[in-house]
């Protein structure tokens, strides 16, 4: 079935560095991704959606500066948190509509990201 | 008040047990998809319904349409399916999530 491999799964950095995290569709094309972020004991959230080729739409309250957002092929999604603090620290998460599936969803294994 | 509630929030339970983890929501969807969280924070997708039921193993997804309710069943538990399980649901243009239920089998 459709895969999307996600990477980093874990990543330590320190205060103020920038971490990218990848996001790729096997054997299948991702025209749309969707860029999740979970805090401890809460429900994912949804912090912005990539289209291939376009800009990325953010949802309210995230900042486009700091989570940059980038779907360059129909095969990768980045996510680059910029000069991270340590309240950044979080689990991202992504998911792309599989075609031919019926309209489901694949979803990344996910990224727990610890800024220190 | 969520768009998607998942009941319980905690579940303990004996090896071997059936469990059962509930989730309603309040919005028109296309789609259901039930989650595992592991805790080191892997997501694993298990099921997606539209309709019906789906079985795959030891695990039983049901949804009820007009009721707006789904179930997730594990038949003949095991410490391997302690985890935290999601509920999402898709309406077309976006996802909701419930806040997981968390599991612990205890051998």
């Amino acid at each position: 079935g459709a895969v999307v491999s996600q990477h980093p799964s874990r990543v330590i950095c320190k205060s103020g560095t920038s971490v990218k995290i990848e996001c790729r569709s096997l054997d299948f094309q991702a025209t749309t991704m969707f860029w999740y972020r979970q805090f401890p004991k809460k429900s994912l959230m949804l912090m912005a959606t990539s289209n291939e080729g376009s800009k990325a739409t953010y949802e309210q309250g995230v900042e486009k500066d700091k989570f940059l957002i980038n779907h360059a092929s129909l095969t990768l999604s980045t996510l680059t948190v910029t000069s991270a603090h340590p309240e950044d620290s979080s689990f991202y998460i992504c998911s792309a509509p599989t075609q031919g599936s019926g309209g489901g969803y694949t979803f990344g294994s996910g990224t727990r990201l610890t800024v220190v | 008040k969520n768009e998607v509630e998942q009941s319980p929030q905690n579940l303990t339970a004996q090896e071997g047990e059936f469990i059962t983890i509930n989730c309603s929501y309040s919005v028109g969807i296309s789609a259901l998809h039930w989650l595992q969280q592991h805790p080191g924070g892997g997501i694993v997708s298990l099921f997606m319904l539209s309709s019906g039921k789906k079985k795959h193993g030891r695990l039983i997804a049901t949804i009820n349409i007009q009721e707006k309710h789904s179930s997730l069943h594990i038949t003949a538990s095991h410490p391997r399916d302690s985890a935290v399980y999601i509920c999402a649901v898709h309406t077309g243009n976006q996802f909701y999530f419930g806040t997981g239920t968390s599991l612990t089998v205890i051998p």
